[in-house]
């Protein structure tokens, strides 16, 4: 089935940007969605379609995708932005959705 | 509103099955999958498989094939997972989670149900 990858853990000032990487084979051809799960809560749904918003997400969410790698930007971090990030995709091959392993995003 | 209300924490031994649910309200039931997604204690996300509310279609995810069925009752708008044959590693978070496409994510999902599994 089909791999993503994501580092383990990201570390950022408040208000400074965070920038997080999912990377997969050719994954610029896929549709990525990214889930923000703060501890002992329900995953949210940020970005989906590699770059739109759901209502209620902060402009300061953003999402790109190229190539082998896609990417969830944080600009202006905040204090209550520290959460566990999972990138998402659908695999054509396997007919399943796929998560990455997650990124704990430590807001120092 | 949006929202998925899930049934409450369940212990279980080695062997058992269990069932869990998921109401749905404050939109069409329809229109709508249920994904089901769990996460054991400390671990990532995992993607169990999907029903279409429509049609009744499910997809399971391989490992979980012969295991899992996935199940709705349109006439209260709630979908169910059952998870058969159960083991410690099953012991996890179950979440149900509205989706509808592959370009659309998963945009609204339950608080969770977890599932203790015991030897």
């Amino acid at each position: 089935s089909y791999v993503l990858t994501q580092p383990p853990s990201v570390s950022v000032a408040p208000g400074q940007t965070a920038r997080i990487t999912c990377g997969g084979d050719d994954i610029g051809s896929y549709s990525v969605h990214w889930y923000q799960q703060k501890s002992g809560q329900a995953p949210v749904l940020v970005v989906y379609d590699d770059t739109k918003r759901p209502s209620g997400i902060p402009e300061r969410f953003s999402g790109s995708n190229s190539g082998n790698t896609a990417s969830l930007t944080i600009s202006r971090v905040e204090a209550g932005d520290e959460a566990d990030f999972y990138c998402q995709v659908w695999d054509s091959v396997s007919d399943d959705f796929v998560f990455g392993p997650g990124t704990l995003v430590t807001v120092l | 509103q949006v929202q998925l209300e899930q049934s409450g924490g369940e212990v279980k031994k080695s062997g058992a099955s269990v069932k869990v649910s998921c109401q749905a309200s404050g939109y069409t039931f329809d229109d709508y999958a249920i994904a089901w997604v769990r996460q054991a204690p400390g671990q990532g996300l995992e993607y169990m498989g999907w029903i279409s509310i429509y049609n009744g279609n499910t997809k399971y995810v391989q490992k979980f094939q012969g295991r899992v069925t996935m199940t709705t009752d349109t006439s209260t708008d709630t979908a169910y997972m059952e998870l058969r044959s159960l083991r410690s590693d099953d012991t996890a978070i179950y979440f149900c989670a509205r989706g509808r496409s592959s370009t659309a994510g998963f945009d609204y999902w339950g608080l969770g149900t977890l599932v203790t599994v015991s030897s």
